[in-house]
């Protein structure tokens, strides 16, 4: 389709592996953002890229969290050595751009997450 | 920081009601407001984006209105059905920021 994919739709990790979580944007779209929502929460921001710039990622929650995009376009999401706390949804979005001048470039659209859940 | 408030946190109707979902912000710069509808185990989808120059958006039975100077935004749904079961989730993009800051939503449940 056309929309924002995201893969693998569930993981299971044991505490201490590494996981990779991949997210296609919608084709074209220049900003591309990465959140993680936990049960029962509002997504928060975890990291920013305009094309494979990475241009914010004040939201990680710590270094074994690393993300990118190296050609702009598919970006993946590395957890290293897992926690129970890394447990839950990975939501991926991308936009046009951030071009004030346009309304159009604003709205972001948001693939269907990944459930990472760590044991 | 930007805080992002949504009142109630859960909501039950009978099917036919017009309904009224809340969300505040405490930093009042902001660029635009975004309502989603996430339903469970899926992503967000986009309802309607309020530009900071707007006053209001509607799609269909939706209606969003966005106060800036109180940090105030409503969601109006209008004659709901079961099929709007589902969380609704409000956020903003500050001035100069790229990000959303979200609420932790609203869940509707709507009685057949």
């Amino acid at each position: 389709g056309a929309g924002v994919s995201q893969s693998p739709r569930y993981k299971v990790a044991k505490r201490g592996q590494d996981v990779a979580l991949r997210c296609d944007p919608i084709s074209g779209h220049v900003s591309l953002f990465w959140y993680q929502q936990a049960l029962g929460q509002g997504p928060e921001f975890l990291t920013y890229f305009q094309n494979e710039a990475q241009l914010d990622k004040s939201g990680l929650p710590s270094d074994r969290f690393f993300a990118e995009r190296p050609e702009g376009s598919v970006s993946t999401l590395k957890i290293q050595r897992t926690q129970q706390e890394d447990s839950a949804v990975y939501l991926c979005a991308s936009s046009l751009g951030w071009l004030a001048a346009s309304f159009l470039y604003n709205e972001q659209f948001f693939g269907p997450g990944t459930r990472l859940t760590v044991l | 920081k930007q805080e992002v408030t949504q009142i109630p946190a859960a909501l039950s109707v009978p099917e036919g009601e017009n309904l009224v979902l809340n969300c505040s912000f405490t930093d009042s710069a902001i660029y635009n407001l975004q309502w989603f509808r996430q339903d469970p185990g899926k992503g967000l989808t986009s309802l309607l984006l309020i530009q900071s120059s707007q006053r209001e958006q509607t799609s269909g039975r939706l209606n969003a209105s966005l106060d800036k100077s109180s940090g105030r935004s409503t969601l109006y749904i209008a004659a709901s059905q079961p099929g709007d079961s589902a969380t609704y989730l409000c956020a903003v993009r500050k001035q100069g920021a790229q990000k959303l800051v979200f609420g932790q939503g609203t869940r509707l449940t709507i009685n057949p």
